[in-house]
């Protein structure tokens, strides 16, 4: 079965830390994407990718990075986090997009 | 940029009635995909429904939408709402070729008993 798990599945830092959100799907799927969930704003994407190697910059990439080190795993960074990035985080494999069951981090 | 419109935040509906979901839609491509994601409380969004034909009806799960590319639509529909169907939905396009997926706001449908 298809499947795309998330890492942590909370995570709570303080303003300006150092988070590594991890992504690993085991569908076999070229392309991966990171995208947080806010009320009122739905799913915004943030980096995507369609390789190892590979980076697309997304619609709200300010203050991230990510990183595709084999076909299988996708990450995103927060280098200097801000309560702003306070969000549900979502990542994704094609085909039609399948999510994993999300990271929800809280920046202090 | 390519973009999708959910006018609504919130719909409120009694079990048994018909429901309507809409999603309008700006995009620059020439071939499209569109999609309903539903995700029910604490877990991840899941494709409901998809198409790329106009004038095409699609259904499934009881629901039904039809891509009109005239109007730039591609409302959700259910003739009789369930307190299972609760749960937010959205409505998104990707251009096909291209596989950035653009999503709308969202619009959290609440069946009421």
């Amino acid at each position: 079965e298809a499947a795309v798990t998330q890492s942590p599945r909370n995570k709570v830092t303080v303003t300006g830390g150092n988070v590594t959100l991890s992504c690993r799907q085991t569908n076999s799927h070229n392309y991966m994407y990171w995208y947080r969930q806010d009320t009122g704003h739905g799913l915004r994407l943030i980096h995507y990718s369609y390789g190892a190697g590979n980076l697309q910059i997304g619609d709200v990439p300010d203050g991230y990075k990510a990183t595709r080190t084999t076909q299988e795993d996708f990450f995103l960074l927060l280098e200097l986090a801000s309560p702003s990035q306070t969000s549900l985080y979502f990542c994704a494999s094609s085909d039609d997009i399948f999510f994993g069951h999300g990271t929800k981090l809280s920046v202090l | 940029g390519d973009s999708v419109t959910q006018t609504e935040g919130l719909v409120t509906v009694t079990e048994g009635l018909p429901v309507k979901l809409n999603c309008t839609y700006q995009t620059t491509y020439l071939t499209i995909a569109f999609f309903w994601y539903v995700q029910y409380l604490n877990e991840a969004p899941q494709v409901l429904l998809k198409s790329s034909t106009d004038n095409k009806r699609t259904e499934h799960q009881g629901f039904h939408a039809t891509l009109h590319k005239s109007s730039s639509s591609f409302h959700l529909q259910k003739s009789s709402a369930q307190l299972s169907d609760s749960a937010l939905y959205y409505c998104a396009l990707s251009g096909t070729g291209n596989y950035k997926y653009v999503f709308g706001a969202g619009t959290r449908l609440k069946v009421i008993a």
